[in-house]
């Protein structure tokens, strides 16, 4: 069985640019959650998304938004990018909009603004 | 808020030694604590949880129990391994399981070498 696949695997922008992210969940698999790594804050939740509708958001300014497509595939855009937003941006995926013990994560993508 | 507070890396240790990595959290109602694993390169892996107080979660020699009284889920080995070198992150959830709705929250992570 397929893990969570994430793309890109590593992106370079530069401050005032916009990126979408990528990613696809394990077969059958309903709920995407996205997060972000820094060595700052640690890993902080973003949003999670459960058949195509946004279930929960964690305190992250509008310019990072996400969308679930039919196929529980999900992508996130972060725009106007700042050079705060290089992170290491996680995605995770579960059967049923469940918690921790339930999610299954991708290796992430390497997000460096410039 | 809630929060998880870990203890600040890395920790090294030799082959055989005894791990112990604490996490203390604070939480508004009755969480769930987990430790997830990082290893180089890799997204994380669940490792082991206890869903309420005093139950130990358990897999791969690694154990940590749920002290409501301390508000503590430190994790233990007995004998580490050159292949445990990871990042470790404490982490918990308040509220409902599958169509609930939960923030969860993460330590900072703790980063382990374990030398030969």
């Amino acid at each position: 069985k397929a893990g969570v696949t994430q793309t890109p695997r590593y992106l370079i922008k530069t401050r005032g640019q916009q990126v979408t992210l990528s990613c696809s969940p394990i077969s059958g698999h309903r709920s995407v959650s996205w997060y972000q790594q820094t060595p700052g804050q640690g890993l902080q939740f973003l949003f999670e998304y459960f058949s195509e509708t946004q279930r929960n958001k964690g305190n992250f300014p509008g310019r990072f938004s996400g969308r679930q497509f039919s196929n529980s595939r999900s992508e996130m855009n972060v725009s106007t990018l700042e050079l705060g937003d290089s992170a290491l941006y996680l995605c995770a995926s579960s059967l049923g909009a469940g918690g921790l013990d339930e999610q299954f994560f991708g290796p992430g993508t390497r997000l460096t603004v410039l | 808020g809630d929060s998880v507070t870990q203890m600040e890396g890395p920790v090294t240790l030799s082959e055989e030694a005894f791990l112990t990595i604490n996490c203390t959290y604070t939480a508004t109602g009755y969480p769930s604590l987990f430790w997830y694993v990082q290893y180089p390169g890799e997204g994380l892996q669940l490792l082991l949880k206890a869903t309420k107080a005093d139950d130990k979660g358990s897999n791969k020699g690694f154990e940590a129990t749920y002290r409501k009284e301390t508000t503590s889920f430190h994790l233990e080995k007995g004998s580490v391994q050159v292949s445990d070198s990871a990042v470790y992150f404490c982490a918990l959830r308040v509220g409902g399981s599958s169509g609930g709705s939960y923030i969860p929250t993460f330590g900072r992570g703790t980063s382990l070498i374990v030398h030969p």
